[in-house]
């Protein structure tokens, strides 16, 4: 079965330096990976996602992702944090061998950035 | 394109009641998933509709259930609320039938269970 790890609940990071939110997956087959975001009282908005081909994925509002298969993860970076990036973040996965798979979503972490 | 649309936005019942969530997937998306997000447990699949076929189901019990029309639309159900139903429910589509195509979510119902 498909999983996905988000290992921190919550990140801090001063405004203007670099960001990572940590992402660690499990499938049995390749893997699709996603990056979501949620602000207050609103549904997720779709960030990124790696298909295939080139590991570092480049994504909305200058996030990027890097996909490292021999370390199961995707982690998502972002070169400078805004005040504005202050959201929760979801990564997600599904099975590229299973078929028509449910997407599997981590628990989420939230980032706050202080100015 | 007009984005996926949910009604009601939000919705309190009592426990013992029944109730139906509606969504409204962007035009030309055949795909819809059904989520419930709660603190502790985060998103919780529920299910994936596709071109009416119900493609994929989550591990909740039978008093969840959904449905999706010819246009694309769709509905979920839940009898007999508990406490524990109370959540955010968000609806989601997407345009084709491959799995690596990105979902669009909705603002979400936010039911609350009295």
């Amino acid at each position: 079965a498909q999983s996905v790890a988000q290992p921190e609940d919550q990140v801090n990071v001063a405004e203007g330096n670099p960001l990572t939110v940590k992402c660690t997956y499990s499938v049995s087959g390749n893997p699709y990976l996603f990056w979501y975001v949620q602000y207050p009282n609103r549904g997720l908005q779709f960030l990124l996602k790696y298909i295939t081909g080139d590991n570092l994925v480049k994504g909305s509002y200058g996030f990027e992702a890097e996909f490292n298969k021999s370390q199961t993860s995707f982690h998502l970076k972002k070169p400078s944090a805004l005040v504005s990036d202050s959201a929760l973040y979801f990564c997600a996965v599904r099975d590229m061998r299973s078929g028509n798979t449910p997407l599997v979503f981590g628990k989420g972490t939230r980032l706050s950035v202080i100015a | 394109k007009a984005g996926v649309t949910q009604t009601p936005r939000y919705l309190i019942k009592t426990r013992g009641q029944q109730v139906t969530l509606s969504c409204s997937p962007i035009s030309g998306h055949r795909s819809v998933s059904w989520y419930q997000q709660t603190p502790g447990q985060g998103l919780q699949f529920l299910f994936e509709y596709f071109s009416e076929t119900q493609r994929n189901k989550g591990n909740f019990p039978g008093r969840f259930s959904g449905r999706q029309f010819s246009n694309s639309r769709s509905e979920m159900n839940v009898s007999t609320l508990e406490l524990g139903d109370s959540a955010l429910y968000l609806c989601a589509s997407s345009s084709g039938d491959s799995s690596y195509n990105e979902q669009f979510f909705g603002p979400g119902t936010r039911l609350t269970v009295l």
